[in-house]
């Protein structure tokens, strides 16, 4: 396997149901990220994970459950969704670079995103 | 209220012309700009990219422009190929120690043989 994989591909569950997404980086990478994209709406960023620690959460509801035992697995913990949750969820994977100049921004090089889960709540 | 706005859903160019994508932004805190490009049922995958410190950036067949003063950036593909038919997604990224990426909506490209 090469790349950002994620499975399952395509997901139908009901509003009761627990189901968990995962992600799986061949790259090497220390940044782990998982995104939402609503029908005609642009991709939002969800959580991220920078060395296993979560860095970012983007307000999201507490039904997503977010997961990361390494640098190279993500899982994202379903539990009792809304329909209005069904779309597309994609992870994306970055290197983190360091500081270029002491003190300065830490860079990245630009996130690599796995195929994505179609997710349906009825 | 978006801060990285694709004004055009769609586009259709001939194979062999120029295709020129735009994308506007409202966040002057914005360092970095990506392009990603999407076939359907695959997950996004990245284009070229420029830092806010440069206005101009090439890889083959592919240039970015970035105007900071207006605030836009813009894609060029030339000459076009029927392979290039995809979603293209602006992306911008806060400075800092993050690395949050702000999405545009998207454009489809549809180049006709």
């Amino acid at each position: 396997e090469t790349g950002v994989t994620q499975t399952p591909r395509h997901l139908v569950m009901g509003m009761t149901n627990k189901k968990s997404l995962k992600c799986e980086q061949h790259l090497g990478h220390n940044a782990m990220y998982w995104y939402k994209q609503s029908a005609k709406k642009p991709l939002e960023l969800m959580f991220v994970y920078n060395f296993k620690e979560q860095t970012e959460n983007n307000s999201v509801p507490s039904r997503f459950s977010p997961e990361c035992p390494n640098s190279s697995h993500l899982f994202l913990h379903l539990h009792t969704l809304q329909p209005e949750d069904s779309a597309l969820y994609l992870c994306a994977s970055s290197q983190q670079k360091g500081r270029v100049l002491a003190g300065g921004p830490i860079t990245y090089n630009e996130q690599f995103f796995g195929p994505g889960t179609r997710l349906t709540v009825l | 209220d978006q801060q990285v706005k694709q004004n055009s859903p769609s586009l259709s160019v001939q194979e062999g012309r120029i295709s020129i994508l735009n994308c506007d932004y409202t966040n002057s805190m914005f360092d970095y700009f990506l392009w990603y490009k999407k076939y359907p049922a695959e997950g996004p995958t990245f284009l070229i990219s420029i830092s806010s410190i440069k206005d101009k950036n090439e890889d083959g067949r592919f240039t970015v422009f970035l105007n900071k003063s207006a605030k836009h950036l813009s894609l060029h593909i030339v000459p076009s190929q029927p392979g290039d038919s995809a979603v293209y997604f602006c992306a911008a990224r806060y400075g800092g120690a993050t690395n949050k990426l702000i999405f545009g909506t998207g454009t489809l490209l549809a180049v006709q043989p």
